[in-house]
């Protein structure tokens, strides 16, 4: 069955870079593209960018400058860096099944990121 | 585009029958889905393409709209159905509205 496993820390101290990895079984990388969707707590989810089927990325524009995110299919791993983190960074980071850019139709269990010294 | 939900909090009984609304501030054409999202849980998909059920999901469940206002109807709630619902609208980029948390009277 498809699944969907975001890993990476979950303190991030001001400043510096988060690193995630989502770790997918079920589909390929090469036919279905996959997201990155956040969410700072009790408020909307924020779609963040994305890794095409076909290698291509796409990033949302307030957050271009400083999001890059790639693929090793040979691991059917996923990755995003994000760098010069702030407080307003904080929330929960998604890892999305994203067929044609449209709906997200699954989703990790997600990762908590704090951004605090 | 933006989309503003409201209620943003709704209080019903069980039976009920419930609409949630979502606006956007342009057309949407019709591509537009919905969220159920449980406390502690990732978002899960209900609705997509305004009124297409997500395999899976209970028939209560219904999607309608055009244009820029779209509705989420629930036929007849069931106590598991108490969650933050999110409309999505992937027309013009990809943005979520701010929710509509729906609760037990």
């Amino acid at each position: 069955q498809v699944q969907l496993k975001e890993s990476g820390p979950g303190l991030v101290q001001p400043s510096e870079t988060l690193s995630l990895t989502c770790t997918v079984s079920g589909f390929s990388l090469t036919s279905y593209s996959v997201s990155w969707v956040r969410q700072p707590s009790g408020k909307g989810p924020e779609w963040m960018g994305r890794m095409w089927y076909d290698g291509d990325t796409a990033y949302n524009s307030a957050l271009k400058s400083r999001l890059s995110i790639s693929r090793d299919t040979s691991k059917n791993q996923v990755f995003l860096k994000m760098n010069s983190l702030q407080t307003d960074d904080t929330g929960t980071y998604y890892c999305t099944r994203d067929p044609a850019a449209y709906y997200f139709d699954y989703w990790g269990q997600g990762v908590m990121v704090t951004v605090s010294s | 585009i933006q989309l503003t939900q409201s209620p943003s909090l709704l209080s019903a009984s069980v039976g009920d029958r419930v609409t949630l609304s979502c606006k956007g501030s342009q057309n949407i054409n019709n591509y537009l889905a919905w969220y159920q999202q449980k406390l502690g849980e990732a978002p899960k998909l209900l609705i997509y393409n305004t009124n297409s059920l997500q395999t899976g999901i209970p028939s209560r469940f219904s999607g309608s709209g055009s244009g820029t206002d779209y509705t989420l109807t629930i036929s007849s709630l069931q106590p598991e159905d108490v969650a933050t619902y999110f409309c999505y609208q992937y027309n013009n980029g990809w943005t979520f509205g701010g929710g509509t948390k729906l609760e037990l009277k």
